[in-house]
């Protein structure tokens, strides 16, 4: 996991609460995702970045938003979180320096919605 | 029609057989394919990449690749214990990067 730590690592909230998931990277890479994984479900892919400012969508976006100010920092907010939102989310990042596509991945985030 | 499949598992091999994971993929636009390892509650972790047909083979891993197929897979050789984890196949094309569910490997000792 080395450069790339999420925080906070372990979330507990209840339903209707903002929660927001911070994703940051010391490897100046120009991508970064999030993905949710859920048993039975595998990684899905929630949104991405393809560089500061420029987001899109992913596979199961609805609920979600993200923003990224500064190339190191990717932030992943769950508006008015619902139980259904309770799983582990993980980071990633993937840059020129890597290999194209090539995804290493943060510790991983594990958020209960009560 | 999902765009990444895999067989869920649990595949369960013996120790010192060959473990054979096997994917297909709806893409025909893929260009990189790539293997990747999770342990239980851990991070995945990329183990194979290949581009192009045919097979790869880095130590005991050989991933190999069938684009008129649509087929990628994935072999070991003398699986260990230590092999025993969830393998996530992921072709991509662009930016957009999406897994499969996985195979669960279980080794038996």
């Amino acid at each position: 996991d080395a450069g790339i730590t999420q925080s906070p690592r372990h979330k507990v909230t209840e339903t209707g609460t903002p929660v927001t998931l911070r994703c940051h990277q010391t490897e100046n890479h120009r991508y970064m995702y999030w993905y949710r994984q859920d048993p039975g479900h595998g990684l899905r892919l929630i949104h991405y970045s393809y560089g500061v400012k420029d987001t899109d969508k992913g596979e199961v976006s609805d609920g979600y938003s993200v923003s990224r100010s500064k190339t190191e920092d990717f932030l992943l907010t769950l508006e008015s979180a619902t139980s259904s939102q309770t799983s582990v989310y993980f980071c990633a990042i993937s840059g020129e320096f890597s290999g194209a596509n090539v995804l290493t991945f943060g510790a991983g985030s594990r958020l209960t919605v009560l | 029609q999902k765009e990444v499949e895999q067989n869920s598992g649990p595949l369960s091999v013996p120790e010192g057989a060959i473990a054979s994971l096997n994917c297909t993929y709806s893409d025909r636009g893929s260009q990189s394919f790539f293997w990747y390892r999770q342990y239980s509650g851990k991070s995945p972790e990329l183990i194979m990449s290949i581009y192009s047909n045919g097979d790869k083979e880095d130590g005991r891993f050989t991933a190999q690749l069938n684009k008129a197929s649509q087929y990628v897979s994935l072999l070991i050789r003398d699986s260990q214990p230590s092999d025993s984890a969830t393998y996530l196949c992921v072709p991509t094309r662009d930016d957009k990067i999406i897994f499969g569910k996985g195979t669960r490997l279980h080794i038996l000792p």
